[in-house]
């Protein structure tokens, strides 16, 4: 089956410090893969995507590339600021067999950036 | 106004009592979904509909059940809820052109006495 593995948190730190946060997925066929963040008692919200083998996504300063050969999708961002504290998840999409596709997510890694 | 609405926001019930969440969209979008949250489990898939007549359980459809009354519509209900149901549930939506991408609604913090 799809699984989706990330780096355990929580994860603390400084403003103006370097990202990165690891994603690796067991995947039949070829994935979507998505960064999805969860701001505090808000839903979640896509971040970024990548829906190819060597596609980069970003948005808001934050990047991940999709590697078909270490399953990886990680998410890095050079500089973080406080408004960047959130639980975020990596998550794939795969077909489920007749054309259902749906998402499988990581267990989510909350970031907290003190000033 | 947000494109996927939840109702309640917070629910707090006994054990064995009937409730019922529910999730309007107004994203056009064919396709909704049921997930619970659990903390360091993320999130899991309960129910998922890909149109007013299609149904389908998810991974831990046990103990829950849904409706979907519209395109727009689409309700969880907990026939008999237990303290292990207590969880932060979300509905989402995606487009079958689109189908990879969900969209998500604020969530129901459920908590069950």
């Amino acid at each position: 089956g799809n699984s989706v593995t990330q780096m355990e948190g929580p994860v603390t730190l400084s403003e103006e410090a370097f990202l990165t946060i690891n994603c690796t997925y067991t995947a039949t066929g070829y994935p979507s893969l998505f960064w999805y963040v969860q701001y505090p008692g808000e839903g979640l919200q896509l971040l970024l995507k990548a829906t190819k083998a060597d596609d980069k996504g970003s948005n808001k300063g934050f990047e991940a590339t999709y590697r078909k050969e270490t399953t990886s999708f990680h998410l890095e961002k050079g500089s973080v600021q406080v408004s960047d504290s959130a639980v975020y998840f990596c998550a794939l999409s795969a077909d489920s067999g007749a054309g259902s596709y749906q998402l499988t997510f990581g267990k989510g890694t909350k970031l907290s950036v003190i000033p | 106004d947000a494109d996927v609405t939840q109702t309640p926001r917070n629910r707090i019930t006994k054990t064995g009592k009937r409730i019922m969440l529910e999730c309007s969209q107004t994203k056009g979008h064919d396709r909704m979904y049921w997930y619970r949250q659990d903390p360091g489990l993320g999130l899991r898939l309960i129910y998922y509909s890909f149109d007013v007549k299609d149904i389908n359980k998810g991974e831990i459809s046990d103990g829950y059940s849904v409706s979907r009354q519209a395109q727009a519509k689409f309700s969880l209900s907990l026939e008999s809820a237990i303290p292990n149901q207590t969880a932060l549930y979300f509905c989402a939506t995606s487009d079958s052109g689109r189908r990879h991408e969900q969209f998500f609604g604020p969530g129901t913090r459920l908590t069950v006495l």
